[in-house]
């Protein structure tokens, strides 16, 4: 048990349509990142906060977003669901850019149908 | 593009042998390697974590790290069915953390 936290854990979406996942860090935690990982492979980055601003960014569309609150937790936003979407989003919380040792949530699995 | 390359396997070991799973990866400005283990369905579990050239043993885990050779394993000794997952090496330099496709791992009772 990391104590990184993710909601929800399943959701099932059509093409088109837009999702908000979220993720709270493990407490004393300033650093989250989200990764995509789709089947058979290894987590992709998609971006990372740091004390509410955005700190780095994978090679993902604009139409992932996100946000960090002074609560250092988070939200991942897509808009325009695309079938590939369709993927396990782990969100990971780690103390300071600098502690690259990051604990992930159990993630949500998106199906864009 | 900064890589890091696992075989997929599935390397399959009998119970209580020494599994031994491998990574390579690219950019030679890493700085921090880890081991993560996943169950299917499930999220990584962080493993081991190695910093500087040399063997790190924590428990049944030993790993392994060459930055000359760009090269980093996992030793896991008296191999048991729950060690069966996919062990996925990730790498972070002065970028965000690099997975690989991960190793899966069956170990045979």
């Amino acid at each position: 048990e990391t104590g990184v936290t993710q909601s929800p854990t399943h959701l099932i979406k059509t093409r088109g349509q837009q999702v908000t996942l979220r993720c709270s860090s493990q407490s004393g935690h300033n650093t989250v990142s989200w990764y995509q990982q789709a089947l058979g492979q290894g987590p992709q980055f998609i971006f990372q906060y740091y004390r509410e601003e955005e700190n780095g960014r994978g090679n993902f569309p604009p139409r992932f977003s996100g946000l960090q609150f002074p609560n250092y937790s988070s939200e991942l936003n897509v808009n325009a669901l695309e079938l590939d979407d369709s993927a396990l989003y782990l969100c990971a919380s780690s103390w300071e850019i600098s502690k690259n040792i990051q604990y992930f949530g159990a993630g949500t699995r998106l199906s864009v149908l | 593009q900064k890589e890091v390359e696992q075989n997929s396997g599935p390397l399959s070991v009998p119970e209580g042998a020494i599994a031994s799973l491998n990574c390579t990866y690219s950019d030679r400005g890493s700085q921090s390697f880890f081991w993560y283990r996943q169950y299917s369905g499930k999220s990584p579990e962080l493993i081991m974590s190695i910093y500087s050239n040399g063997d790190k043993e924590d428990g049944r885990f030993t790993a392994q790290l060459n930055k000359a050779s760009q090269y980093v394993s996992l030793l896991i000794r008296d191999s048991q069915p729950s060690d069966s997952a996919t062990y996925l090496c990730a790498v972070k330099g002065n970028t965000p953390l690099v997975f690989g496709k991960g190793t899966r791992l069956s170990v045979i009772a």
